[in-house]
């Protein structure tokens, strides 16, 4: 069974402040994908950003970057100079097999960043 | 294209009642997937379909029921509303061979059971 943790429930920054969001995962899946998603407060759920398991490099898209690691199981997601407009819930997701063909995605469950000015 | 569009966006119902949350998709996909995120909490899969005809249950089916007769639609019925059901409910899909795994996301319909 797979299992998606992000421990922090609730998340304060000032604005123009870096904020980590952490995500642990457990599958048992050789080949699967991570993914982060934004949900404001408008309620839909926006795809930000998706790495595949062979992949550990990690990257910087813009104001966002994440840090991958296999070893720990870890794949952390960072905001970096926060804006108002980042507040939102965000989640981390892990993709993986249901049966035959199918796969399937499992949520974490969520953590409410709130950006103060 | 609309990608992927689900009616209604918020639904109030009695105890008891039925009623069903129609998903749409014009991408020709062959996945679809329910899911409901209960609050404060992420999204939990109550069913899942690889294609027309061809339907499965997910980690939450109890009290749901679904079809897939078109590529296009995957309706999800509830048949005895109960408080439990309060949720959010989202339609997804994605393209078999999408060897990203990515899945394509409806706006989401919000309903509560009272």
């Amino acid at each position: 069974a797979q299992k998606v943790t992000q421990a922090q429930t609730e998340i304060s920054v000032v604005e123009k402040e870096d904020v980590t969001l952490d995500c642990v995962y457990e599958t048992r899946d050789t080949t699967y994908y991570l993914f982060w998603y934004k949900q404001p407060p408008s309620g839909e759920l926006v795809f930000l950003i998706r790495r595949n398991s062979f992949d550990e490099q990690n990257e910087i898209s813009g104001r966002y970057s994440w840090n991958f690691q296999k070893s720990t199981s870890s794949f952390n997601f960072t905001i970096t100079a926060s804006q108002v407009v980042d507040s939102a819930v965000y989640f981390c997701a892990l993709s993986g097999t249901i049966s035959g063909s199918a796969r399937q995605l499992t949520f974490g469950s969520g953590t409410q960043l709130t950006v103060l000015p | 294209n609309a990608g992927v569009t689900q009616t209604p966006k918020f639904r109030i119902l009695k105890i008891g009642q039925s009623m069903t949350l129609q998903c749409a998709q014009d991408m020709n996909h062959n996945y679809m997937y329910w899911y409901r995120q209960d609050p404060g909490m992420g999204l939990k899969l109550i069913y899942y379909s690889v294609g027309a005809g061809i339907t499965d249950k997910g980690e939450v089916p109890n009290g749901y029921n679904v079809s897939r007769s078109t590529t296009e639609d995957f309706p999800l019925r509830l048949e005895l509303a109960a408080p439990s059901q309060t949720s959010v409910y989202f339609c997804a899909s994605r393209i078999r061979g999408d060897s990203t795994d990515t899945q394509y996301f409806g706006p989401g319909t919000r309903l509560t059971v009272l």
